[in-house]
C-alpha cells in the first residue's frame, strides 16, 4: 500500500513565524502536491513537484514556498505565517507514468492554526 | 481549461436510501474524471475514475458513476446508503499537459440518517 505521511496532524503557530510542513511518501512517486482545504472552497493546489529540485506554482502560491531535495520528501514553507493561512494542508503523490488517469494518494493532513 | 462543479454542499439521505451526488464538468479536451472520498479526520482516497474505457464506472464500497458527455455530467450513485458512507465527496478533473495536475470540486458532505 502507498503511504503518504505528514509530520504533524495539528500545529499552532504565531503570526510571523516561519512554518515547515513535511510530507514523505514511500512509493518512489515522481509527482508530489501540496493543497490547502477550506470549507466551501474544496482543495486548492499550492505547489507541485514533478522531480527532485523541480517545482511548479499551483493556483494559490502566494505566501508559500516549497523544497524537494529528495524524491520521497516534499516540504511546504510558510515564510511568515499569517492568520489567513489557517487551514487544513494536504499532501499527495502520484506515480511516474505521466498519465492523466493516475490516482493521487493523500496524506492525513495537517490542521494549521495561526494565531 | 478544466473545471468541475458539484451541486449541493450538503446532502442528507436515510440509511438504505439511494445516494446521488452531482458533478458537472467543463473541459476543453476529453476529460478524465475522478471521485474521491474523505472520511472524518483523514486524507482523500480514490473511489473511482473515468478513463474513457467505459461510461459506467464501478468503484469501491458499492459506488458507481456514469459519464454522460451530452450532459457534461459524472454523477456518483449508490443504491443503498450505509451509515459508514457519511463523509465528504470530491469530484475532480485532470488537466491536459503533463504532471497529472487535477482540479477538485468544492465537495459535498453526505449525512446518513439512521
Amino acid at each position: 500500500d502507498v503511504k503518504v505521511t505528514q509530520s504533524s496532524r495539528y500545529l499552532v503557530k504565531r503570526t510571523g513565524e516561519k512554518v515547515f510542513l513535511e510530507c514523505v511518501q514511500d512509493m518512489d512517486h515522481e509527482n508530489m502536491f501540496w493543497y490547502r482545504q477550506d470549507p466551501g472552497l474544496g482543495l486548492r493546489l499550492i505547489y507541485f513537484s514533478y522531480d527532485v529540485k523541480m517545482k511548479e506554482k499551483g493556483d494559490i502560491p502566494e505566501g508559500y514556498s516549497v523544497s524537494r531535495e529528495k524524491k520521497e520528501r516534499f516540504s511546504l514553507i510558510l515564510e511568515s505565517a499569517s492568520t489567513n493561512q489557517t487551514s487544513m494542508y494536504l499532501c499527495a503523490s502520484s506515480p511516474p507514468k505521466g498519465d492523466r488517469t493516475d490516482t493521487q494518494y493523500f496524506g492525513p493532513g495537517t490542521r494549521l492554526t495561526v494565531l | 481549461a478544466q473545471s468541475v462543479t458539484q451541486l449541493g454542499s450538503h446532502v442528507s439521505v436515510s440509511e438504505g436510501a439511494l445516494v446521488l451526488l452531482r458533478c458537472n464538468y467543463s473541459s476543453s479536451v476529453p476529460p478524465y474524471l475522478f471521485w474521491y472520498v474523505q472520511y472524518p479526520n483523514q486524507g482523500l482516497q480514490l473511489l473511482l475514475k473515468y478513463t474513457s474505457a467505459a461510461t459506467l464506472v464501478k468503484g469501491i464500497n458499492g459506488f458507481e458513476a456514469e459519464f454522460k458527455k451530452s450532459e457534461t455530467s459524472f454523477h456518483l450513485t449508490k443504491p443503498s446508503a450505509h451509515m459508514s458512507d457519511a463523509a465528504e465527496y470530491f469530484c475532480a478533473v485532470s488537466h491536459s499537459g503533463g504532471y497529472q495536475k487535477v482540479t477538485f470540486g468544492t465537495g459535498t458532505k453526505l449525512q446518513v440518517i439512521p
